[in-house]
């Protein structure tokens, strides 16, 4: 059974840039499906971001395309976020993701358990 | 961006109640639609897909039925373990977007 694990600083400084990295265990990420990121402001819903194929196919949502870079590292069965200029409103918990399989528009089926990222000065 | 409303906020229940929430596409999303559960501090979890096909291990008193822009999550007898926030997602648009959540709450 696929597990995924999100990892990185729990607090970012306005203006800096925010790096996850999410590592998938249970399942080798060069097999195929589509991996993603999701994130959901406390109290609030969630919002999809950003998702990417093992061949390095990425798509973004249109409102943070100018600030998001998804990657993948097929060798370290890892793959990660990158959101830069950061401001409050992005204060969230990011969840890593795998679609449902088929095509990268299929709903998630296996989410990390989601770590809180917090922009504060 | 196809924008995704669901219906109650927020709903008070019964255990053995019949449950139904609504979610509303601003534009037809064919039957790309899927619903989730989410208890607090605890990450999403698939419920339905593709509006009515039900995720492995899900139990049977969950379903989902609409086609186009309206769409329903019924729970036929609601159990202690259901009392959570229920999310729809659509997945027909290049964005893909969610309702902004249903709470079941204990009556």
């Amino acid at each position: 059974q696929v597990q995924l694990q999100e990892s990185g600083p729990g607090l970012v400084k306005p203006s800096e840039t925010l790096s996850l990295t999410c590592a998938v265990s249970g399942y080798s990420i060069s097999s195929g499906y589509y991996w993603g990121w999701i994130r959901q402001p406390p109290g609030k819903g969630l919002e999809w971001i950003a998702t990417i194929h093992h061949s390095g196919t990425t798509y973004y949502t249109r409102s943070l395309k100018n600030r998001v870079t998804i990657s993948i590292d097929t060798s370290k069965n890892q793959f990660s976020l990158n959101l830069n200029s950061v401001t409050a409103a992005d204060t969230a918990v990011y969840f890593c993701v795998r679609h449902k399989t088929g095509d990268e528009y299929n709903p998630f089926d296996s989410w990390g358990q989601g770590t809180l990222v917090t922009v504060f000065s | 961006d196809i924008q995704m409303t669901q219906s109650p906020s927020t709903l008070s229940a019964s255990v053995g109640d019949r449950v139904t929430i609504t979610c509303r596409a601003s534009q037809s999303i064919s039957s790309w639609l899927a619903w989730y559960q989410q208890k607090p501090g605890k990450a999403p979890k698939l419920l339905i897909y593709k509006t009515s096909s039900l995720e492995s291990g899900v139990p049977s008193r969950f379903s989902g039925s609409g086609s186009g822009t309206d769409f329903t999550l019924t729970i036929s007898s609601l159990q202690p373990d259901d009392f959570a926030t229920y999310y729809c997602q659509q997945y027909n648009g290049y964005s893909r977007t969610f309702g902004q959540g249903t709470k079941v709450e204990i009556k």
